[in-house]
């Protein structure tokens, strides 16, 4: 019963250095998101990917790619990470992106803590 | 353009007491809402969610909120706290059209005193 899984938990990166995060998701779930959560400022939208095949910019996009592999897998790319990247970021999903209706709940991973020095 | 407010980031309450969680939405159409729990080092859990049906709602762990449209909240309540509640507790709101995207507030950490 994994449900949302995401990969690393930990990593602490160099200034300027690239990284992936992976997510995957058993739920089969249309959509896909990935947020990142900062002490006193909720957690914030990155990207998301309504279905396969599309990705959207959220609130905070600067700094990231992201890529819907397929409808399993949905990964967060920093192509040269900043000290502000610092983060818990969180990979989510639900069965579809149309209003969040009943049933279509929003499930989210562990977290991956990122430290960026 | 949809936004939460969650007054304070702290609350502190007595086991056995009422918890009260306060939060108020901006939408301009009638949304979704819904609250969140974190506990340390983990992700979020939903507790409720409001969809248009019955006002009050209830939830998991003896949680309720009400939606009040006059008042645009959705206050999250538990009449008697317990040790096992204190974590962070987020309010969403998501609009109801197609591609609608959950809005977070800031988050309220919730401590419980014996």
């Amino acid at each position: 019963n994994a449900g949302v899984t995401q990969t690393p938990k930990f990593q602490v990166l160099k200034t300027g250095q690239s990284m992936t995060l992976q997510c995957a998701q058993d739920m089969n779930h249309n959509s896909m998101y990935w947020y990142r959560q900062d002490p006193g400022m909720g957690l914030r939208l990155i990207y998301y990917s309504a279905s396969e095949g599309t990705t959207d910019k959220g609130e905070v996009p600067n700094g990231y790619n992201v890529s819907r592999l397929n409808k399993r897998e949905f990964s967060l790319r920093l192509e040269s990470a900043a000290p502000s990247q610092t983060s818990v970021y969180f990979c989510a999903s639900s069965f579809n992106a149309r209003g969040l209706r009943d049933g279509n709940t929003i499930y989210f991973g562990e977290g991956s803590w990122l430290t960026v020095v | 353009a949809q936004s939460v407010t969650q007054l304070g980031s702290h609350v502190s309450v007595s086991e056995g007491a009422l918890v009260l969680l306060r939060c108020n939405y901006s939408s301009s159409v009638p949304p979704y809402l819904f609250w969140y729990v974190q506990y340390p080092n983990q992700g979020l859990q939903l507790l409720l969610k409001y969809t248009s049906a019955a006002t009050l709602v209830k939830g998991i762990n003896g949680f309720e909120a009400e939606f009040k449209k006059s008042e645009t909240s959705f206050h999250l309540t538990k009449p008697s706290a317990h040790m096992s509640d204190a974590a962070e507790y987020f309010c969403a709101v998501s609009e109801t059209g197609a591609n609608s995207k959950l809005t977070f507030g800031k988050g309220i950490t919730l401590s419980v005193r014996p």
